[in-house]
């Protein structure tokens, strides 16, 4: 396992609700990115968190945002919420700034409906 | 035109049998690669990161061509846990990208008895 966990594992919305996703980085790592992967596609880049502050976004409009913690865990948020936004959203984790390897967390499944 | 771009297969391989892919990536400013293994609705898992050397972790063969932008990983004497889609990831480390890995749609390989 990789030490990055999500919660909650599943969660169905209602269209133009609010939901916060939330993610625990591995022991040690200071970086968490937020993807969002739709069936058949590979995970799509949301933003990047390192040390408290957003750095780096994605093409994702800012109805979607984030927060990072000072013990490194992170949440998204995604308000009025559309039908697209069914995905399977991932939280990743890394040491550093950089080009060092990412950790995946399990995920979180959201149903809009 | 994508940004990584991959075969989606499936490729039908018989166990012990070798299997190659390619991915090829539009940014000639790329920095580091990788290859992650996604199994059905779990999250991706990196497989081993893509040196400009090569690089070889038991079974599986990862290589670069920086002229060619692609790169290839080959897997040997297939398992039929080899059974998964395998992600090509890459990098770039640029001021306004920063940290933001771009993911192909993934390579179906099934393994079959």
């Amino acid at each position: 396992e990789t030490g990055v966990t999500q919660s909650p594992t599943h969660l169905i919305k209602t269209r133009g609700q609010q939901v916060t996703l939330r993610c625990s980085s591995q022991s040690g790592h200071n970086t968490v990115s937020w993807y969002q992967q739709a069936l058949g596609q590979g995970p799509q880049f949301i933003f990047q968190y390192y040390r408290e502050e957003e750095n780096g976004r994605g093409n994702f409009p800012p109805r979607f945002s984030g927060l990072q913690f000072p013990n490194y865990s992170s949440e998204l948020n995604v308000n009025a919420l559309e039908l697209d936004d069914s995905a399977l959203y991932l939280c990743a984790s890394r040491k550093e700034e950089g080009l060092d390897e990412q950790y995946f967390g399990p995920g979180t499944r959201l149903t809009v409906t | 035109r994508k940004e990584v771009e991959q075969d989606p297969g499936p490729f039908n391989v018989p166990e012990g049998a070798t299997v190659a892919f390619n991915c090829t990536y539009s940014n000639s400013a790329s920095q580091s690669f990788f290859w992650y293994r996604q199994d059905c609705r779990k999250e991706p898992k990196l497989l081993m990161s893509v040196y400009s050397s090569g690089n070889e972790d038991g079974r599986f063969t990862a290589q670069l061509n920086r002229a060619s932008q692609y790169i290839s990983l080959l897997i040997r004497d297939s398992k039929l846990s080899d059974s998964a889609t395998y992600l090509c990831v890459v990098n770039m480390a640029l001021a306004d990208s920063w940290g933001k890995l771009q993911f192909g749609a993934g390579t179906q390989v099934v393994v079959t008895p």
